[in-house]
């Protein structure tokens, strides 16, 4: 059964910064791994999905990148903005349904 | 493409209560998913549908609850007898093809039980 792990789950950092947000999942027979972005109340917006046969996806100031053999990935925030704080969930789908598996999250703070 | 949309946005009932709610997925998508969150957990999967067939429903879906698909456009889930434990955010996602395409999701309908 697959796991999808989350740490930390949360985090504070100064606007400007850089920062990493952590995914780990236990079965690296993915097909692909999606990384969303949650508002407070609200629905899930993709942020990105990126496939197993790729390393890295790239959306603005968002990288995603993705090592299957050590079951992780890591979503890069570049230059943060107080408009980015949320919580931001990664899930992977299982073969099969697609139903996605998804982690707890991180909930960022981004302090003006 | 105005996106999934949920109705109702909120509902607060009382125990022992029936609800209803509905999904209306991206127009054409095939295949509509149903996922539960509770505070401070990730979504769970409830149940899916692929067009109007129902294929696969999760141990969390007790016989409480039913989900419909009619004519594999808009879907309803039905919670019968509602418990405080149903209190969650019930999310909806729909996604497009075959593979393992993104899913999208819509606003959620928040449900509290007292």
């Amino acid at each position: 059964k697959q796991e999808v792990t989350q740490i930390p789950a949360a985090l504070s950092v100064p606007e400007g910064e850089n920062l990493v947000l952590n995914c780990s999942f236990t079965d690296s027979a993915i097909y692909n791994l999606q990384w969303f972005r949650q508002d407070p109340g609200k629905g899930l917006t993709s942020l990105l999905l990126i496939q197993s046969s790729q390393r890295e996806q790239t959306s603005g100031r968002l990288n995603a990148s993705l090592d299957k053999s050590s079951g992780r990935s890591t979503l890069y925030i570049a230059a943060s903005q107080p408009g980015d704080s949320a919580t931001y969930l990664c899930a992977v789908p299982n073969f099969g349904n697609e139903k996605l598996t998804f982690g707890t999250g991180t909930r960022l703070t981004i302090i003006p | 493409d105005t996106g999934v949309s949920q109705n109702p946005r909120h509902k607060i009932t009382k125990r022992g209560q029936n609800v209803t709610f509905r999904c209306d997925p991206i127009s054409e998508h095939n295949r509509l998913y149903w996922y539960r969150q509770t505070l401070g957990q990730g979504p769970e999967f409830l149940t899916y549908f692929q067009n109007e067939a129902q294929l696969e429903k999760s141990r969390l879906l007790s016989d409480r609850f039913s989900a419909e698909r009619p004519k594999g456009s808009f879907s309803t889930l039905e919670i019968q007898r509602t418990e405080q434990g149903d209190s969650a955010m019930y999310l909806c996602a729909s996604s497009s093809g075959t593979g393992f395409a993104t899913q999208y999701f819509g606003p959620g309908t928040r449900l509290t039980v007292l």
